[in-house]
């Protein structure tokens, strides 16, 4: 139980483009999800909180206009990154947490690299 | 302000000898522990978790910590090592909203 999936696992996009990333929980509701960016070699920092039909609450220094979260469902939450630069390019990990459960469950995660 | 610390980068142990990974936390109100493991360009692993009650607490894998609210510990650790455990642990104190994660220690299992 307590499976959480990511979508794409790689992607490579020419700079200036935008890229989604989904979420989703396969096996439970999600009503928290964590967005979490880590560059090499280093922990993860946590981007943004998002509770299921709110507004995804952003950790300071965070680009709310440039990282855009979605939690439309139960089971899915997305993260696009607008106009990506290298600068961007890193591996971003979800995570997900069910009502009540204090349990935060974790996506494989997605290398996204900007050219 | 909440806050992990583990103290050791990387640690090598020999495979089949005993491991203790270190963490030390900082938070106001009775923590959330949580021990995870990422294997390379993976996600994260939940290996065991401490919310209250018994402070020997044990999780997969062989893995067990024990939660020492004197020394605001909460150490990782594991009998005998198997090569499959080389792995990056990362330590997380948190309430119910956020997890504060610490820098990571790199375990290398040697043969």
């Amino acid at each position: 139980g307590a499976v959480v999936s990511q979508h794409p696992s790689w992607v490579i996009c020419k700079s200036g483009t935008s890229v989604k990333i989904e979420c989703r929980s396969l096996d439970f509701q999600a009503t928290t999800m964590f967005w979490y960016r880590q560059f090499p070699k280093q922990s993860l920092m946590l981007m943004a909180t998002s509770n299921e039909g709110s507004k995804a609450t952003y950790e300071q220094g965070v680009e709310k206009d440039k990282f855009l979260i979605n939690h439309a469902s139960l089971t899915l939450s997305t993260l696009t990154v607008t106009s990506a630069h290298p600068e961007d390019s890193s591996f971003y990990i979800c995570s997900a947490r069910d009502r009540g459960v204090e349990t935060q469950y974790f996506g494989p995660g997605t290398r996204l690299l900007v050219l | 302000a909440q806050s992990v610390t583990q103290p050791d980068i990387h640690i090598t142990v020999s495979e089949g000898a005993s491991l203790e990974l270190r963490c030390n936390y900082s938070y106001g109100a009775t923590p959330y522990l949580f021990w995870y493991v990422q294997s390379p360009g993976q996600g994260l692993q939940l290996l065991l978790k401490y919310f209250s009650g018994d402070t020997l607490v044990q999780g997969i894998k062989g893995f067990e910590a024990e939660f020492k609210r004197s020394q605001s510990s909460f150490n990782l650790r594991k009998p005998s090592v198997h090569w499959s455990d080389a792995a990056e642990y990362f330590c997380a104190v948190g309430g119910f909203q956020k997890l504060v994660f610490g820098t990571g220690t790199r375990l290398l299992v040697s043969p």
